[in-house]
C-alpha cells in the first residue's frame, strides 16, 4: 500500500464541491513536508495541480485549491465541470526508509 | 518552454535489456534534478529515483535500488532509465520529471511505454 492514503474513489454532480484527502504519517506530512496534488486526465502524464500546499500554478483554475493540517492535507475542487473527471494523486516527502518522494494511491474523481 | 521529451514505446522479452532517455529543453538542464517515475497498469505512480544532471549525483527509492539505473549526459540535455535484465513485471508506463523549487514534480515527459513479453 501507498505511503499516503487517498480515498480510492469520489464523485459529485456538476457545480458541485468535493474534497481529496490524504493522510500521510510524522515521517512525511506531519514532518512539515510540503504536499503538492497532480491530475492525470485519461491516458495522458499527470500534470502538476497544487504546489506547496496551497500554490497554484500558472493556468490552473482558482476551482482547484488546496490545504495541508497536521498529518493530512486536502484537495478542494468547486464548482465540479465534466473536463475535472480524472485521477488526482497526492505527493509528498518522506524521511524513513520507505524512500524520499513518495505518492498517494490516487483518487478517481467521477463526475455524474 | 521547459520541456521533457522522451524515447518512444519499446516491446522487449524478458531478459533483454533496456535504456530508455528523457531530453530536456528550455531550461539549463544541469540546475534542475530530473526524476523517474513508475505507472504500472491500471495502477499509482510510484517515484524510482532522481539524478542531479549537474555533478550526476543520484538517489534510488529502496524499491528500485539494484533494479534500474540512471544516469545522464549533460552534454545533450539527456536523462536516462535503463535495465539490464527486463522481467514481466517491468510493463508499464515511465515518466521523467523535473524536481521543482518546493520539491514537486513540476514537468512532466509524455511517457515511455515499455512492454515486456515473450
Amino acid at each position: 500500500q501507498s505511503v499516503l492514503t487517498q480515498p480510492p474513489s469520489v464523485s459529485g454532480a456538476p457545480g458541485q464541491r468535493v474534497t481529496i484527502s490524504c493522510t500521510g504519517s510524522s515521517s512525511n506530512i506531519g514532518a512539515g513536508y510540503d504536499v503538492h496534488w497532480y491530475q492525470q486526465l485519461p491516458g495522458t502524464a499527470p500534470k502538476l495541480l497544487i504546489y506547496g500546499n496551497s500554490n497554484r500554478p500558472s493556468g490552473v483554475p482558482d476551482r482547484f485549491s488546496g490545504s495541508k493540517s497536521g498529518t493530512s492535507a486536502s484537495l478542494a475542487i468547486t464548482g465540479l465541470q465534466a473536463e475535472d473527471e480524472a485521477d488526482y494523486y497526492c505527493q509528498s516527502y518522506d524521511s524513513s526508509l520507505s524512500g524520499f518522494w513518495v505518492f498517494g494511491g490516487g483518487t478517481k474523481l467521477t463526475v455524474l | 518552454e521547459v520541456q521533457l521529451v522522451q524515447s518512444g514505446a519499446e516491446v522487449k522479452k524478458p531478459g533483454e535489456s533496456l535504456k530508455i532517455s528523457c531530453k530536456g529543453s528550455g531550461y539549463s538542464f544541469t540546475s534542475y534534478w530530473i526524476g523517474w517515475v513508475r505507472q504500472m497498469p491500471g495502477k499509482g505512480l510510484e517515484w524510482m529515483g532522481i539524478i542531479y544532471p549537474g555533478d550526476s549525483d543520484t538517489r534510488y527509492s529502496p524499491s528500485f535500488q539494484g533494479q534500474v539505473t540512471i544516469s545522464a549526459d549533460k552534454s545533450i540535455s539527456t536523462a536516462y532509465l535503463q535495465w539490464s535484465s527486463l522481467k514481466a513485471s517491468d510493463t508499464a508506463m515511465y515518466y521523467c520529471v523535473r524536481r521543482g523549487s518546493y520539491w514537486d514534480f513540476d514537468y512532466w515527459g509524455q511517457g515511455t511505454l515499455v512492454t515486456v513479453s515473450s
